[in-house]
């Protein structure tokens, strides 16, 4: 079974500082996509970004990247600059079965960022 | 692009009532997706259309369930003979293409209070 595990539940971090998020997954699939989501509180889940497997060269969006070690299968998610928009739960989202299948949430992390 | 669309935004009701949800999906995306998230958790698929057609089920969904998206556009899901079990945020995304590999766009979500 394909699975996704984040296994902070909390993490807090300073104004302006750098934060790392992590996720593992399980798959026997060699193509697939990886994602990372933000749900601000009370408002709508967005996509903040997006990593394809066959690709060597880590994603990048702003203040966002990610940490993807296709053999640990581990896909992290570095904030860099945090602001306190940053502040919302974090998660981490699999293909549970081939790319044209839905896709499975980790549990999420909740971020807070101090001022 | 108006986004995601859900209404209603809450809903009480109390056991063994029915309860219908309604998403409009951004106009030119053709799979529309459900998921419920309890507190503290990440969504958990439920179903999901390409276009008018339902394609997958999660077990999740139990008879009580059921939904549609006639015409392809928006997409209702029932809720028969609720339970509080059933007391979740119900969300629903839209997504274009025939993969999961293109990002989702989630509503608000509806909130489901079953007392």
């Amino acid at each position: 079974a394909q699975t996704v595990t984040q296994s902070q539940p909390e993490m807090s971090v300073q104004e302006a500082e750098t934060v790392t998020l992590s996720c593992t997954y399980d798959t026997s699939e060699n193509n697939y996509y990886l994602f990372w989501y933000k749900q601000p509180p009370s408002r709508q889940m967005i996509l903040v970004i997006r990593q394809e497997a066959y690709k060597q060269q880590n994603a990048t969006e702003n203040r966002f990247s990610v940490n993807f070690q296709k053999a640990a299968k581990s896909f992290s998610l570095k904030i860099s600059d945090s602001q306190l928009g940053d502040t919302a739960m974090y998660f981490c989202a699999f293909p549970s079965t081939g790319a044209n299948s839905k896709l499975t949430f980790g549990k999420g992390i909740t971020l807070s960022v101090r001022p | 692009d108006t986004g995601v669309s859900q209404d209603p935004r809450h809903k009480i009701t109390k056991r063994g009532q029915n309860v219908t949800f309604r998403c409009d999906p951004i106009s030119e995306h053709n799979r529309l997706y459900w998921y419920r998230q309890t507190l503290g958790q990440g969504p958990e698929f439920l179903t999901y259309f390409q276009n008018e057609a339902q394609l997958e089920k999660s077990r999740l969904l139990s008879d009580r369930f059921s939904a549609e998206r006639p015409k392809g556009s928006f997409s209702t899901l029932e809720i028969q003979r609720t339970e509080q079990g059933d007391s979740a945020m119900y969300l629903c995304a839209s997504s274009l293409g025939q993969g999961v590999t293109s990002p989702l766009h989630f509503g608000n979500g509806t909130r489901l209070t079953v007392t």
